[in-house]
């Protein structure tokens, strides 16, 4: 069974430019989470999809983030424009159901310059 | 609020001794999970150990086991016969069931096994 992928591994930006993010998440699992590490910090949540919709949003910093899971199946986070404190891994996990163990992608490294 | 507290950003250990985590946590929920996940240099976190809170039994996998302290909200992991591939960082986290669906970490604990 193949796990959370996500892509690109790593990328890097200038302050202004816009960046998408993806995620695969484990086929047949219905919750999707977005989480975020800024360097030497605690991994924190951005938001939890079930299917296409969005089910909790509440830790998404900003506007400049949008995030979407087209048809339920991978999902985009797109940062535009970005800022230099959007710096950080983004980590994707899915789940089978609501509470259960979430398997998480490699994470994507975004550097903003 | 709920929090994760790891209070030791890295620690080391001789190959085949034994290593233990710390981690306390923060929640006025009483209905939640508990999990230590390991991320070994430049590679996928993977799942390392998963505690019931209503569970009193301590849980184990192979060399991995915790104590599990739930009045005092400890939950710490201790690693037996260290191995290399156990280099890795490791974090702490626990998930309230009644309340959302979000996990919440603690910072991280860096472990080198030393040869």
């Amino acid at each position: 069974e193949a796990g959370v992928t996500q892509f690109p591994s790593h990328s890097v930006i200038e302050k202004g430019q816009t960046v998408t993010l993806r995620c695969d998440p484990i086929s047949g699992h219905d919750n999707l989470y977005w989480y975020r590490r800024v360097m030497g910090k605690e991994i924190k949540f951005l938001l939890h999809f079930v299917k296409e919709s969005k089910q909790d949003e509440s830790g998404m910093p900003n506007n400049r983030f949008l995030a979407e899971r087209t048809g339920g199946t991978y999902s985009t986070l797109k940062v535009q424009p970005a800022e230099l404190e959007d710096s950080g891994v983004y980590f994707c996990a899915s789940s089978h159901g609501q509470g259960a163990t979430q398997y998480f992608g490699p994470g994507t490294r975004l550097t903003v310059t | 609020a709920q929090t994760v507290t790891q209070s030791q950003p890295e620690m080391s250990v001789q190959e085949a001794e034994t290593v233990t985590l710390s981690c306390t946590y923060d929640t006025s929920e009483s209905n939640y999970y508990l999990f230590w996940y390991k991320q070994p240099p430049s590679r996928q976190m993977i799942l390392v150990i998963r505690q019931e809170a209503y569970k009193q039994q301590n849980a184990t996998e192979n060399r991995f086991s915790v104590n599990f302290q739930k009045a005092a909200k400890s939950f710490s992991l201790k690693i037996s016969d260290s191995q290399l591939g156990d280099t890795a960082m490791y974090f702490c986290a626990f998930i309230p069931l009644n309340t959302g669906n979000q996990f919440y970490f603690g910072t991280g604990t860096s472990l080198t096994v030393i040869p």
